[in-house]
């Protein structure tokens, strides 16, 4: 069975703040690791990584993935208000047989940032 | 650009009662599409998805159900809500098989009583 587990599951900073959330997993046929944000409602997507050692940045966030080690962390840098969320981490792979690709979710990393 | 549209956004129903929750997407073709169930304190619970025009894969059994009449149109069903039935309910989808991405829709907040 697929597994993914993230770390920590909550967090308190300050703003302005480093922080740097992981994600680690175990699937069949590893294609993808994809980071969403979640505030109130549907998820909104980060990053897809699929290469090691290849950072993803996107102003103050970054990412990357280490396939050898399987994972993976995510980085945000100067930390504000606005970044309180949960972050959720996905890893596609093959569903043997079914044809059609899925994602794995990990339970995600509850931030919350405060002033 | 595509656009992912649920309805409603909240509901609240008895045990025992039908459930039909709907979701459209805007703006591609043949998506593949997804519903998952978000439990409070839980990940997100994969339950079907669809590749096409009346596929429907299972993930979880269930007394949920699932359909897609039109390309672009997946919805999900219940004959007899039980209160484990209760969470957010979310859509999702992706361009086919070129891309992991998954595209989330508002969700729908379900509460059984």
């Amino acid at each position: 069975e697929d597994k993914v587990v993230q770390s920590p599951l909550s967090l308190v900073v300050h703003e302005g703040d480093t922080v740097t959330l992981n994600c680690s997993y175990e699937v069949t046929n590893f294609r993808s690791l994809l980071w969403y944000k979640q505030e109130k409602k549907a998820p909104t997507f980060l990053f897809m990584l699929t290469s090691s050692g290849i950072e993803k940045k996107s102003g103050r966030l970054s990412s990357i993935l280490d396939k050898k080690e399987l994972f993976s962390i995510l980085n945000i840098t100067a930390t504000q208000t606005g970044d309180s969320a949960v972050y959720l981490c996905a890893v596609g792979g093959e569903n043997s047989g079914a044809g059609s690709y899925q994602l794995t979710f990990g339970k995600g990393t509850k931030l919350s940032v405060i002033p | 650009s595509q656009t992912i549209h649920q309805w409603p956004a909240t509901l609240v129903q008895p045990v025992g009662s039908p459930l039909s929750l709907e979701c459209t997407v805007e703006g591609t073709s043949n998506p593949n599409l997804y519903w998952y169930r978000q439990a409070a304190g839980r990940g997100l619970q994969l339950l079907f998805y669809s590749v096409g025009i009346g596929q429907i894969s299972s993930e979880v059994p269930q007394n949920l159900s699932a359909s897609r009449p039109q390309d672009r149109q997946f919805i999900l069903s219940s004959k007899k809500l039980l209160l484990s039935d209760s969470g957010f309910y979310l859509c999702a989808w992706s361009a086919s098989h070129l891309t992991d991405t998954q595209y989330f829709g508002p969700g729908t907040r379900l509460t059984v009583l």
